[in-house]
């Protein structure tokens, strides 16, 4: 069995201002996790991975994410926001066994960057 | 090279008439996803295929939905007798038969609106 767990519904961050947005899993196989980005009427996309490789992975856009193990968690961080990041953000966990790299979904985290 | 694609991508339908909903993953992606977007849902896993197969069907929501693949490529999310509850955007998702590594490229999807 596999669940993600976004921690907050809604980010509200100034310009300029560093973004996180937080993300538990569970997971009964080593996972492999995703952030995904949905702007509004847009398909998603895909931000970063990861897949067992180095733990802290680095996306598109100035996003990265950490992978620790210890506290399960796979939190995104950006150092400065911009406009354009104002989205909706999933973190999403596969894994192996039986799940046959079916995605559980987080509930979202919708971002507001505020000029 | 060409994405996901999906069709149509506005659907509007009255209550009690069918829908078919239709997906065109990657040429060379053997499996394929659908998953359904609706408020207070999140973002729900539906059904797997790999090549015209469904060895997971256990996210469909009731014996009024089915889905098909034919050829290995293209594939058909049909629903009955649709209820407003169905309302929703549906995405349909495609990768490589790759071990250990399950990024899924995603279509637009289809907002399917029951009235």
């Amino acid at each position: 069995a596999q669940s993600v767990t976004q921690l907050d519904s809604h980010v509200s961050v100034s310009e300029g201002t560093p973004v996180l947005l937080r993300c538990n899993y569970s997971s009964s196989y080593s996972p492999s996790l995703f952030w995904y980005v949905q702007h509004p009427n847009k398909g998603l996309q895909l931000l970063l991975k990861y897949t067992s490789a180095a733990t802290l992975v680095k996306g598109i856009n100035g996003f990265e994410a950490e992978f620790k193990k210890s506290e399960t968690s796979f939190h995104l961080t950006k150092p400065s926001a911009h406009m354009s990041d104002a989205a909706e953000y999933f973190c999403v966990v596969t894994s192996g066994g039986t799940s046959y790299g079916k995605l559980t979904f987080g509930q979202g985290t919708i971002l507001t960057v505020h000029p | 090279g060409a994405g996901v694609s999906q069709s149509p991508s506005n659907k509007v339908t009255e209550k009690g008439k069918d829908v078919e909903l239709r997906c065109d993953p990657i040429s060379g992606h053997t499996a394929l996803y659908w998953y359904r977007q609706s408020l207070g849902q999140g973002l729900e896993f539906l059904i797997y295929f790999q090549g015209n197969s469904a060895p997971d069907k256990s996210g469909l929501p009731s014996d009024r939905f089915s889905a098909e693949r034919t050829g290995g490529s293209v594939s058909t999310l049909t629903i009955q007798r649709t209820q407003q509850e169905d309302s929703a955007v549906y995405l349909c998702a495609s990768l490589p038969r790759t071990s250990g590594n399950y990024e899924q490229y995603f279509g637009p999807g289809t907002r399917l609106t029951v009235t």
